[in-house]
Order: structure tokens, then C-alpha cells, then sequence
């Protein structure tokens, strides 16, 4: 059965300053999504990494995938308020499901 | 744009109730998929399809059923709502085949048994 960490499950920090999220999973996946949760909405895709050693920007949001080590990064930089949100991590175990972490539920404070 | 409509954002049932939860999707996505969120806990399947009349089990279908006559549509059924049924249902669509199988999902529908 895949397990999905995401490490921490809450963050809160403040606005400009760089942080990471990591997701840790543990059979072999090769791609891997992630998405955005505002509270009380439903779920908006933000990158799929499709191969090892994808990486894909958006703003200040950048993944990267490393499928050896079976890990997923969502690195924010200089954050911004905006960015408040719960992020899920979702590797792809194919036979389209899709497994999804506990999600990092992150504040941004002024 | 993908949509998918969930009929219902906000329900209140009773113990025992049928409850129908239904779902539409106008992408011709051939997979669409049942999931409940709680807190702590994530997303969890309940159920999905690859096509018509076709279902599979997630990891939790007890107490769930599906129906899935039309491609667009996708349908979940409580035949017998507990409390423990509480929680906010998301229905997800993806496109089968060459691509990406990203996940679009609709507003979520959130159920209340009393």
C-alpha cells in the first residue's frame, strides 16, 4: 500500500521568507501532482511532474520530483499572503488512482 | 475550462436516509472518481470509474454505492446514511488515456447526518 508523507503537515510562517515542503512516498511512482486547497473550496491543480528530475515553476511556487528517492518538493519563495492555503502532494500509482498525502495546511502572516 | 457541477453543496440527512450525491462532468472524461475528505485525514477513494456501467473499489466502499449510466455522470449512493458518513464528498474527472491523468474536481458537496 503507498504511503505519502508530507512533512511538516502545518507551517506558518511570514510574508518574503523561503520555505520547503517535502513528500515523501513509498512504492515507485512516476509522476506525481500537486495541488492547492483554499479553506471551504474544492481542489485546484498547481504542477504535474510527469519524470525524474522534473521541475516546473509558477510564480513563486516551484516542484521538483526525484522518483529514485521517491521524493516531492514545493519550494515558495518570498511568501505572500496569497499563498495561504493546504497543499497535497499526489503520487500516481497508476491504474489511474491517485494517492493523496494529509496535506500542509500553510498560514503566511504579514 | 473542465468543469464538473456537483449537485448539492450543502446537505442535511438523518440516520437512515437514502442520499444521492451526483456528479457532472462536460470534458467527455472517461474517469471520474468519489472521494471524502476529513480533517486529518486527507482524500480518501471511495470509488471510481473508467467507463460507462464500469466501477471500481477505492479504499473505502463500505456503505457506498456508484452508478455511472452516462459517460458525464457519476453518481454516489448512501443506501442507508450513518453519522459516521459525515463529511465533505469531492467528485474528480480525468481524461483516460495519452495525457497527464490530471485530476479536476468539482466544489465538493458537503453532508451532514444527523
Amino acid at each position: 500500500e503507498l504511503k505519502v508523507e508530507q512533512n511538516p503537515l502545518f507551517l506558518s510562517m511570514q510574508e518574503g521568507k523561503n520555505y520547503t515542503i517535502y513528500c515523501n512516498y513509498s512504492t515507485t511512482s512516476d509522476r506525481l501532482y500537486w495541488y492547492r486547497q483554499d479553506p471551504g473550496k474544492s481542489l485546484e491543480s498547481l504542477f504535474v511532474l510527469l519524470s525524474n528530475g522534473a521541475v516546473k515553476q509558477e510564480g513563486r511556487l516551484m516542484a521538483s520530483l526525484d522518483t529514485k528517492a521517491r521524493l516531492s518538493t514545493l519550494h515558495i519563495t518570498a511568501a505572500v499572503h496569497d499563498l495561504s492555503a493546504t497543499y497535497f502532494c499526489v503520487p500516481d500509482v497508476g491504474a489511474q488512482k491517485l494517492v493523496f498525502g494529509q496535506g500542509t495546511r500553510l498560514t503566511i502572516n504579514p | 475550462d473542465v468543469k464538473v457541477t456537483q449537485s448539492s453543496r450543502y446537505l442535511v440527512k438523518r440516520t437512515g436516509e437514502k442520499v444521492f450525491l451526483e456528479c457532472v462532468q462536460d470534458m467527455d472524461h472517461e474517469n471520474m472518481f468519489w472521494y471524502r475528505q476529513d480533517p486529518g485525514l486527507g482524500l480518501r477513494l471511495i470509488y471510481f470509474s473508467y467507463d460507462v456501467k464500469m466501477k471500481e473499489k477505492g479504499d473505502i466502499p463500505e456503505g457506498y454505492s456508484v452508478s455511472r449510466e452516462k459517460k458525464e455522470r457519476f453518481s454516489l449512493i448512501l443506501e442507508s446514511a450513518s453519522t459516521n458518513q459525515t463529511s465533505m464528498y469531492l467528485c474528480a474527472s480525468s481524461f483516460l488515456g495519452i495525457g497527464d491523468g490530471e485530476l479536476f474536481f468539482g466544489e465538493g458537496s458537503r453532508l451532514t447526518v444527523l
